[in-house]
């Protein structure tokens, strides 16, 4: 049981470049989130779904999109990269709304 | 809006003396409370929850944490710290009356010292 995995764990961008992070998770859950982790800020929403063919924008969508079109996966596009998208990004999922997140290892990106 | 206050960036403590962090929070309705840890280079991982029931919660190395209504807090605790314990904990807030997305605190690193 491989729980919640994300690809690449690292990875250098140049301003303009665009890359998708890409998230899976094998325990059927229906609630799947992106969040970004930046020093001292704690976790940042960035979008959430709440089953395949649902997303919606959290706290920080700017710059992010992302689909579900398959329960199982949630990748997150970022379309033309900026410095202040440099950042650890977390997927993460649960069972229902109000339950535990399960989250992935995460995926250190940095915009040059 | 909901929000979740971790008013100390970091908490020191030695080895074998009790720890607390702290949280609280602000919502609409019933809050659902979390607390999680995460080690240097690695994803969050559930430690406890409070949900309904027992103020006192008890959840994995140890921890527990406590419910307060009155004073809408969420401490975690643990009777004897060890200095495998140095991480970063976050403590998160969901709610039945506002958003069921979890909202996360911005976290506060524990250092136990040997």
């Amino acid at each position: 049981n491989a729980g919640v995995t994300q690809t690449p764990k690292f990875r250098i961008l140049k301003i303009g470049q665009s890359m998708t992070l890409q998230c899976t998770q094998d325990m059927n859950h229906n609630y799947m989130y992106w969040y970004r982790q930046d020093p001292g800020m704690g976790l940042k929403l960035i979008y959430y779904s709440v089953g395949a063919g649902i997303t919606d924008k959290g706290e920080v969508p700017n710059g992010y999109n992302v689909s579900r079109s398959t329960t199982e996966d949630f990748p997150l596009r970022l379309e033309l990269a900026a410095p202040s998208q440099t950042s650890v990004y977390f997927c993460a999922s649960s069972s229902d709304l109000g339950t535990e997140a399960f989250f992935g290892q995460g995926t250190r990106l940095t915009v040059v | 809006a909901q929000s979740v206050a971790q008013p100390e960036d970091q908490v020191n403590v030695a080895e074998g003396n009790p720890l607390t962090v702290k949280c609280t929070y602000s919502v609409s309705g019933n809050p659902y409370l979390f607390w999680y840890v995460q080690y240097p280079n690695r994803g969050l991982q559930f430690l406890l929850k409070y949900i309904t029931g027992d103020n006192l919660v008890k959840g994995s190395y140890g921890f527990e944490a406590e419910f307060n209504k009155s004073q809408t807090s969420f401490h975690l605790k643990k009777p004897s710290a060890l200095v495998s314990d140095s991480a970063l904990y976050f403590c998160a807030v969901s709610s039945s009356g506002g958003s069921y997305i979890p909202t996360f605190g911005r976290g506060t690193s524990l250092i136990v010292h040997p």
